[in-house]
């Protein structure tokens, strides 16, 4: 039974390119989190989605990152106009309907140069 | 109102004690409390969950004690080995949206290290 998984797991991006981060969340999950964790600190909440809606953005900043989780396919964070500022390692959880835990992939390192 | 606070910060404990390392909150809406483990360049992994209703929670050398009206709770590794090195996050979930829990709050972490 496999496990969240993410890709790729390590990105690296020029200032100003796109950066595109998968998800596949477990199987029988419908539930996909984003967080975001800088160096030395803990993991900050992005985004909550289901499939084809977003249940809570409040995390996501303004401009420039959006998350979609389609009917089919991954779930996909997308950072456009990368900064030096996003390098970070950014995690994706899937949980299932009705329940509490989350759990977590591997982890996306991304890398702007 | 939506922070988890931890600590200490690191700790470092002979093999065969216990670590213990603690987390305070504010938001009275939150009703889940997880504590995940992470080694360098992975993911966390969930170890021990507690709702408030129970003030303990065991499971193997891991304990959970929960303070509902002093708003914190630990985490007590029992007989830590080296294996136990990672770093430690507690968190917590503010609200149940129909269905499903939502979003973690994270404490900093606290980095843990047994000394053989």
């Amino acid at each position: 039974n496999a496990g969240v998984m993410q890709n790729p797991r390590h990105l690296v991006r020029r200032r100003g390119q796109e950066a595109r981060l998968r998800c596949s969340p477990m199987k029988g999950h419908s539930h996909v989190y984003w967080y975001r964790q800088l160096p030395e600190e803990g993991l900050k909440f992005m985004v909550y989605l289901q499939k084809e809606n977003i249940i809570d953005e409040s995390g996501m900043p303004k401009e420039r990152f959006s998350a979609e989780f389609p009917k089919e396919g991954p779930s996909i964070l997308r950072i456009q106009q990368v900064v030096r500022g996003d390098s970070a390692a950014y995690f994706c959880a899937s949980s299932r309907w009705g329940q509490e835990t989350q759990y977590f992939g591997p982890g996306t390192r991304l890398l702007v140069l | 109102q939506q922070q988890v606070k931890q600590s200490p910060q690191s700790l470092i404990v002979q093999k065969g004690g216990i670590s213990i390392i603690n987390c305070a909150y504010e938001n009275t809406a939150f009703d889940y409390f997880p504590w995940y483990q992470q080694f360098p360049g992975k993911g966390p992994a969930l170890l021990i969950a507690i709702r408030p209703d129970v003030s303990e929670k065991k499971e193997g050398r891991f304990t959970i004690s929960f303070n509902k009206s002093a708003k914190q709770f630990s985490l007590h590794i029992m007989d830590s080995q080296p294996g136990d090195s990672a770093t430690y996050f507690c968190a917590a979930s503010p609200e149940n949206y129909g269905g499903s829990q939502g979003n973690l709050i994270f404490g900093k972490g606290t980095k843990l290290s047994v000394k053989p």
